[in-house]
């Protein structure tokens, strides 16, 4: 197994627009969490997973904001209508249970123009 | 609220240095981790840990629970060391199970 994939890398849409990320984690790992870094800052808390129940979201995670994951393996993260505040990077990670280790994805850099 | 903090911001040193980086929290844990980010935004786990001490190579976490701290030292620092580290939490008694993140301490490692 490779590790935790996000795809795509980066992405530049307009104000307004749709968009969807999305989160493969490792193939055993049930937990998934999306987690949301602006330049400068620790990474947020958005959501998360246990197999494919969303257990947790966080008052950041607005209603423009959805996630996903159908058979409990990879994750979607939507984001409609989207605003240049949330520009940012959005990471997934994934574990086996609570209490190990997250292991990280590469991220995907949103930039909304 | 609970919040994650990180000292210092920022660090420069030569090679060769023993680092210090540290972390305190501010209600119980189930965990503790220590990540590290370089450039480009990819986050690796170093440490998760609970209690007491851990090492792997040149990297050392050290946990006290009682004092809501944590430490993370580098020995014999390399400029490859050059990254962010960041502490988070995992926090007990309920609430998001996601982690809570410290801003990050930003380190540079002088050849």
């Amino acid at each position: 197994d490779t590790g935790v994939s996000q795809d795509p890398r980066h992405k530049i849409t307009k104000r307004g627009q749709n968009v969807t990320f999305r989160c493969d984690p490792i193939s055993e790992h049930n937990r998934l969490y999306w987690y949301r870094q602006t330049l400068g800052q620790g990474p947020e808390f958005l959501t998360y997973f246990q197999n494919e129940a969303q257990l947790e979201k966080s008052r950041l995670l607005s209603d423009r904001f959805s996630a996903e994951r159908p058979k409990g393996s990879f994750s979607t993260l939507e984001i409609q209508r989207t605003e240049q505040g949330d520009s940012a990077m959005y990471l997934c990670a994934s574990s086996m249970g609570l209490l190990n280790e997250q292991y990280f994805g590469p991220g995907t850099r949103l930039t909304v123009t | 609220k609970n919040e994650v903090e990180q000292s210092p911001q920022n660090l420069t040193a030569q090679e060769g240095e023993f680092i210090t980086i540290n972390c305190s929290y501010s209600v119980g844990i189930s965990a503790l981790h220590w990540l590290q980010q370089h450039p480009g935004g990819g986050i690796v786990s170093l440490f998760m840990l609970s209690s007491g001490k851990k090492k792997h190579g040149r990297l050392i976490a050290t946990i006290n629970i009682q004092e809501k701290h944590s430490s993370l030292h580098i020995t014999a620092s390399h400029p490859r060391d050059s990254a962010v580290y960041i502490c988070a939490v995992a926090y007990s008694g309920g609430g998001a199970d996601g982690l809570t993140f410290g801003k990050g301490t930003h380190l540079i490692i002088q050849p």
